[in-house]
C-alpha cells in the first residue's frame, strides 16, 4: 500500500496570508490526525478526524482548522499566517478509531513526510 | 505540554555499539509507541506496546514498558549508522482517541 502521502512538500508564505495544507492517509485508513513540529515546542497535537468529524483538539489558536473529506483525505488550513506558524507539519493517519471494533487501546499511527511550511 | 521526557536527549555511540533510550511519561496510558525521524522529516513507526504487554521486539529494536514506573525504553543493538536519527515516544489514552503526546525526543548519532 502506499504510504501517507502530503502536499505540498515545502511552501512559503509571508505574514497574513492563509495556507492550506493536504493529507491523503494510507487506502482504508479512516483516521487523520495533524501535528505541528517546531524546535521550541517539539511535536504537537493540531486535532484528529474520523468518518469526516473532528474527534479531537489540541491547544491551538482558532485560526487553525481542518476538515476531513468522505474519501479520509484531510486538509488543514491556517489563516492569518504569522511568523510562530513557521513549522513541520504532520499528517498521521491509522486505520480505526477506538471506538471501532477490535481494538481497545489504540492503533498505530504511520506518518507522512511532512510539509515544511516557512511565514516571512 | 509534553506527556513523556526522554532521557538522554542526545547520544552518540561507535557502530556496533548498543544504543538506549528511557522515555518517562506523567499519567496512565493505553500504549506507547516510539518513532523515528531522519533530520526533519517524516516520522517513521518502529513499535506500538500496549500497556498491558512488558516487552516487544522488532529486528534490532528492543521495547520495554513498566506501567508501575511510568517508563520505557528502547534498546538499539549492533547499531549502524543508519540509525542515527532522532527517536521518539509518543503515547496514547482511551479518551484522547488517537490523539499521540510526544517526548522531546533523543538525537543518537552512530560513528562510522
Amino acid at each position: 500500500k502506499a504510504g501517507v502521502t502530503q502536499t505540498p512538500r515545502y511552501l512559503i508564505k509571508t505574514r497574513g496570508q492563509q495556507v492550506t495544507l493536504s493529507c491523503s492517509p494510507i487506502s482504508g485508513h479512516r483516521s487523520v490526525s495533524w501535528y505541528q513540529q517546531t524546535p521550541g515546542q517539539g511535536l504537537q497535537f493540531l486535532f484528529e478526524y474520523f468518518s469526516e468529524t473532528q474527534r479531537n483538539k489540541g491547544n491551538f489558536p482558532g485560526r487553525f482548522s481542518g476538515r476531513q473529506f468522505s474519501n479520509s483525505r484531510s486538509e488543514m488550513n491556517v489563516s492569518t499566517l504569522e511568523l510562530g506558524d513557521s513549522a513541520l507539519y504532520l499528517c498521521a493517519s491509522s486505520a480505526r478509531g477506538w471506538l471501532e471494533g477490535g481494538t481497545t487501546q489504540g492503533d498505530t499511527q504511520y506518518f507522512g513526510p511532512g510539509t515544511r511550511l516557512t511565514v516571512l | 505540554s509534553q506527556q513523556g521526557e526522554e532521557d538522554p536527549q542526545a547520544l552518540s555511540i561507535q557502530e556496533g555499539e548498543n544504543a538506549t533510550m528511557n522515555c518517562s511519561y506523567k499519567t496512565s496510558i493505553n500504549n506507547l509507541q516510539w518513532y523515528r525521524q531522519n533530520s526533519g522529516r517524516g516520522l517513521v513507526h518502529l513499535i506500538l506496546i500496549r500497556s498491558n504487554e512488558r516487552e516487544k521486539h522488532s529486528g534490532r529494536l528492543r521495547v520495554t514498558l513498566d506501567t508501575s514506573k511510568k517508563s520505557s525504553s528502547l534498546l538499539i543493538t549492533a547499531s549502524r549508522a543508519a540509525d542515527t536519527a532522532s527517536y521518539f515516544c509518543a503515547t496514547g489514552i482511551k479518551a484522547a482517541g488517537n490523539k499521540l503526546t510526544f517526548g522531546g525526543g533523543t538525537r543518537v548519532l552512530v560513528k562510522p
